[in-house]
């Protein structure tokens, strides 16, 4: 069973104070790994999709890398707007279009 | 990136009414959209997967007759929770996708439900 396990489950963190919030996952064929982010009270927005090990994508203050069993997102110099929930999710290759998320983590940034 | 619309927003209805849900793409014609339900503090769990002109396939244990998915046109997906009770009160999001099985997904705004 596909199984996608996200760390810390909440992270609190100063403004400018960088870090990086984990997603593990366990998938027979991996076919996209995808970032999300949301905001309490609101649908998830995309971020970034992830489809083979080594690959890196870059966005604003954040980026995401994957390897074979995890990916990272890592938030450099995060300012209190960047506070949201992240939530990662996998595409496994015979589940269609389908995405099994992870729990997310809560990211608070203070200022 | 492309746009879903989900409408309404919230929503308060009494025990035993029925609710209606819809979820459209603004640009893009999507031929699956899936419906999820997410708890206070929780992540998304996914309740069924619908396809334009077909039946929808439920994920095991959500009650087909409880919420009726309807996929009528390639931008137009409903979700009607029948004679609605308490414990159905969620919030419930659409997601829909440009193409067949790649790509990601995107989502509405989210339906607050809340069932007297």
């Amino acid at each position: 069973e596909d199984q996608v396990t996200q760390s810390p489950e909440a992270l609190r963190l100063q403004e400018g104070e960088s870090s990086s919030l984990n997603c593990s996952y366990t998938v027979s064929g991996l076919r996209g790994l995808f970032w999300y982010r949301q905001d309490p009270g609101k649908g998830p927005e995309f971020l970034f999709t992830l489809y083979s090990a080594g690959e890196e994508k870059e966005k604003e203050r954040l980026k995401a890398t994957l390897t074979k069993k995890e990916s990272f997102l890592h938030i450099t110099a995060p300012k209190p707007e960047d506070s949201a929930t992240y939530l990662c999710a996998v595409r496994q290759e015979t589940s269609g279009s389908r995405l099994t998320f992870g729990e997310g983590t809560q990211l608070t940034v203070n200022p | 990136g492309a746009v879903v619309s989900q409408h309404p927003s919230r929503v308060i209805c009494k025990s035993g009414t029925s609710v209606k849900i819809e979820c459209r793409s603004l640009d893009f014609q999507a031929t699956t959209m899936f419906w999820y339900r997410q708890f206070p503090k929780k992540s998304l769990m996914l309740m069924a997967t619908s396809n334009e002109g077909s039946k929808a396939t439920y994920e095991q244990g959500v009650e087909k007759d409880k919420f009726l998915i309807n996929h009528a046109s390639l931008t137009l997906s409903t979700l009607t929770v029948t004679s609605a009770h308490p414990e159905d009160s969620s919030f419930y999001i659409c997601s829909a996708i440009p193409g067949p099985n790649t790509g990601e997904l995107f989502f509405g705004e989210g339906s607050r439900l809340t069932v007297l």
